[in-house]
């Protein structure tokens, strides 16, 4: 069965640093997510992105996040300047197409640590 | 806004038993799809069930069944001959049906963390 990939799955980075969250949707999906849980929280969403541009975007995401297909197959999420609080598991997603009759599927997550 | 609420933070069941897990939601749409996912130790999100909110019918998914009362906003999720690879953390989630524009992101409850004893 076709499965999103994600790289790394875990990550130690200094605070301040910039960290770029590599993903590979599955390839016949054109909808494309990034959600966050902080340990022991609730997943909560970050950006969606289709057609080479941000379709949605929630309150997490500021300016020290940026997602990009670099390529026909990756799509990447990168924190500039990493706070200690940006410590989670970094989830990417992808669906076939808009609207809630297609299920979004999650590949195993990125652990991220700012220490 | 649409909220997501799941009020059993654990819950724990025998091996080969039925366990059912609560979730009610608050919106003011009438369309929308409502899930249960799965997080094992692993963190991996898995998709256990889904239901369109304008079927009347529950879903079922092998051992896997759902209770939708739409009038009540409750969507429970009941596991039948519960296997120790049942036992993770498992949440509901709210999905607008994204008409007209409108959000295509998943809400998700707090989630219950589900143990199952042998």
């Amino acid at each position: 069965e076709p499965e999103v990939t994600q790289t790394p799955s875990h990550q130690v980075t200094q605070m301040g640093q910039e960290v770029i969250l590599r993903c590979v949707p599955i390839s016949n999906h054109l909808y494309f997510y990034w959600y966050r849980q902080i340990l022991g929280q609730k997943v909560e969403f970050l950006v969606s992105f289709y057609n080479n541009e941000i379709s949605e975007k929630s309150e997490i995401f500021d300016d020290q996040f940026s997602v990009e297909r670099p390529d026909g197959s990756n799509f990447t999420l990168k924190i500039r300047s990493t706070k200690l609080e940006d410590s989670a598991m970094y989830f990417c997603a992808s669906s076939e197409q808009w609207g809630s009759g297609n299920t979004i599927y999650f590949g195993e997550g990125s652990w991220l640590t700012v220490v | 806004a649409q909220t997501v609420t799941q009020s059993q933070p654990e819950m724990s069941v025998q091996e080969a038993e039925t366990v059912t897990l609560s979730c009610t939601y608050d919106t003011s749409e009438s369309d929308y799809y409502l899930f249960w996912y799965k997080q094992p130790p692993s963190r991996q999100m898995i998709l256990v069930i889904r239901q369109e909110a304008y079927k009347q019918q529950n879903a079922t998914e092998n051992r896997f069944s759902v209770n939708f009362q739409k009038a009540a906003k409750s969507f429970s999720l009941k596991i039948s001959d519960s296997q120790l690879g049942d036992a993770a953390m498992y949440f509901c989630a709210y999905r607008s049906a994204g008409y007209g524009g409108a959000t295509n992101k998943l809400i998700f409850g707090t989630g219950t963390l589900l143990a199952v004893q042998p």
